[in-house]
């Protein structure tokens, strides 16, 4: 069966450091994957999709970029955390093609930026 | 660009009770996907129900069912004979016709159950 993972669970981080949250996709292959962050009263924002290695879809311009180094890996990062970046980042994948209708989630990253 | 809209931010129903969660949306796409995702205090989201639109029977899964008006675009939830676990976060989404990848989400409705 197939799972996803992401992590950490939680991050503390001061303002102006980097950021990196992994995401990891098992049990499956050539997924489309995803970044969501949940903010109050504003829902799932989509924030980056892939389709492809190497192949990066941004939703919203902002200081947070993603990465797919391997088929099943995502990554999100920044350079230089802002206040506004705190919130729950969700990573997420559907199967690629007609028959992926579904999008399943991990377990999502808290992030707290002090 | 296609939009998802859960007007009711929060919703009560007494134990054992039913009750309907709305959802709408706009989009000019003719095949397309809806679903409702619930999203308890542990914050992972768990799939309840979903809908092609080309099907015109409604989506049930045991106690969940959905009301989908294509020509209204209108996709609610009724959970019947509400359960204390079924409180959580209830997000409606919305994924294109095959070929499109992006799943929109509405801004989520709390289900509050009352013992």
């Amino acid at each position: 069966s197939q799972t996803i993972h992401q992590w950490p669970a939680t991050l503390v981080q001061p303002v102006g450091s980097p950021l990196s949250l992994e995401c990891t996709v098992e049990g499956t292959s050539n997924p489309n994957l995803y970044w969501y962050r949940q903010a109050a009263g504003r829902g799932l924002q989509l924030l980056f999709y892939s389709v492809g290695i190497g192949q990066i879809s941004s939703e919203v311009p902002q200081n947070l970029s993603a990465s797919r180094p391997q088929d099943r890996q995502f990554i999100l990062s920044s350079k230089k955390l802002l206040l506004s970046d705190s919130g729950f980042y969700l990573c997420a994948w559907s199967v690629r093609g007609g028959s992926g209708n579904t999008i399943y989630f991990g377990e999502g990253s808290w992030l707290t930026v002090v | 660009a296609q939009t998802v809209t859960q007007s009711q931010p929060e919703m009560s129903v007494q134990e054992a009770e039913t009750v309907t969660l709305s959802c709408t949306y706009d989009t000019s796409e003719s095949d397309y996907y809806l679903f409702w995702y619930k999203q308890p205090p542990s914050r992972q989201m768990i799939l309840v129900i979903r809908q092609e639109a080309y099907k015109q029977q409604n989506a049930t899964e045991n106690r969940f069912s959905v009301n989908f008006q294509k020509a209204a675009k209108s996709f609610s939830l009724k959970i019947s004979d509400s359960q204390l676990g079924d409180a959580a976060m209830y997000f409606c989404a919305y994924r294109g016709a095959p070929g499109t990848y992006k799943y929109i989400f509405g801004t989520g409705t709390r289900l509050k159950v009352l013992a």
